[in-house]
C-alpha cells in the first residue's frame, strides 16, 4: 500500500487533456513539493515534473502540475501517442523522514 | 553529461547479503545540494524508495528496511554502495541509483540509472 494514493489507470484520446491525481497527508504534500516521474515499459523513471510545477529542460510544456493542501496532479494537453506510459508522484515525507511514491497511473492514449 | 550505472549480481540466494555499485560520471557527490539515492521497483510494481546519502555524508533509510540497509559512498571512486541484508525472494525487483539535486525550495531525482533486476531464489 502506497503512501500516496493514485488512480491505478487513466486514458484519453489524442489531444484531450488528461489529469492524474496524487493524495497524500499534511507530512507529505501538505508540506512538501511534489515530484512527477514518467516511466516507460522496461526504462528508468525520468523526471517530469519537480518542485510541483516546474518542468526540466526538454519536457514539453504540454505536461504541467499543481498542487492543493495535500493533493496534486499531473495534467497532459493535447495527449499524444508516446505519452503513453507510467506515471508516479513523489513527495519528501516528514514523519517518516524519507521519500514516498504513488502507485503508480499507467496512462493508455486510446 | 551525467551518466549512472548499476551492478552487482543478477541473482542471489535467500538469506545472502545483496551489494549494489553506482559508478557514476559527469558530477561530484561532493558538490553542496547533491546526493545519491536508491530505489527499487519490484515487477510490475511501484517505486520504493531505499536510501539516500548526500554530499556532506548524511544518511536516510526507508523505516522499513532500515535494519538491512547500508549505504556508502566512494567520492574517489565516484561510486556508490548498497548492502542489503537478509535477502528474501520478496525483494526481488529492478534496482537504481539516481542523483538527487537538493536546494531550499525542492529535492529531486533528476538522473537515473538503467536498473538492475536482482532475483532472489534458491
Amino acid at each position: 500500500q502506497s503512501v500516496l494514493t493514485q488512480p491505478p489507470s487513466a486514458s484519453g484520446t489524442p489531444g484531450q487533456r488528461v489529469t492524474i491525481s496524487c493524495s497524500g497527508s499534511t507530512s507529505n504534500i501538505g508540506s512538501k513539493t511534489v515530484n512527477w516521474y514518467q516511466q516507460f515499459p522496461g526504462t528508468a523513471p525520468k523526471v517530469l515534473i519537480y518542485g510541483s510545477n516546474q518542468r526540466p529542460s526538454g519536457v514539453p510544456d504540454r505536461f504541467s502540475g499543481s498542487k492543493s493542501g495535500t493533493s496534486a496532479s499531473l495534467a497532459i494537453s493535447g495527449l499524444q501517442s508516446e505519452d503513453e506510459a507510467d506515471y508516479f508522484c513523489s513527495a519528501w515525507d516528514d514523519s517518516l523522514n524519507g521519500w514516498v511514491f504513488g502507485g503508480g497511473t499507467k496512462l493508455t492514449v486510446l | 553529461q551525467i551518466t549512472l550505472k548499476e551492478s552487482g549480481p543478477t541473482l542471489v540466494k535467500p538469506t545472502q547479503t545483496l551489494t549494489l555499485t553506482c559508478t557514476f560520471s559527469g558530477f561530484s557527490l561532493s558538490t553542496s545540494g547533491v546526493g545519491m539515492g536508491w530505489v527499487r521497483q519490484p515487477p510490475g510494481k511501484a517505486l520504493e524508495w531505499l536510501a539516500l546519502t548526500y554530499w556532506d555524508d548524511d544518511k536516510r533509510y526507508s523505516p522499513s528496511l532500515k535494519n538491512r540497509l547500508t549505504i556508502t559512498k566512494d567520492t574517489s571512486k565516484n561510486q556508490v554502495l548498497l548492502t542489503m541484508t537478509n535477502m528474501d525472494p520478496a525483494d526481488t525487483a529492478t534496482y537504481y541509483c539516481a542523483v538527487l539535486y537538493s536546494s531550499s525550495w525542492y529535492e529531486y531525482f533528476h538522473h537515473w540509472g538503467q536498473g538492475t533486476l536482482v532475483t532472489v531464489s534458491s
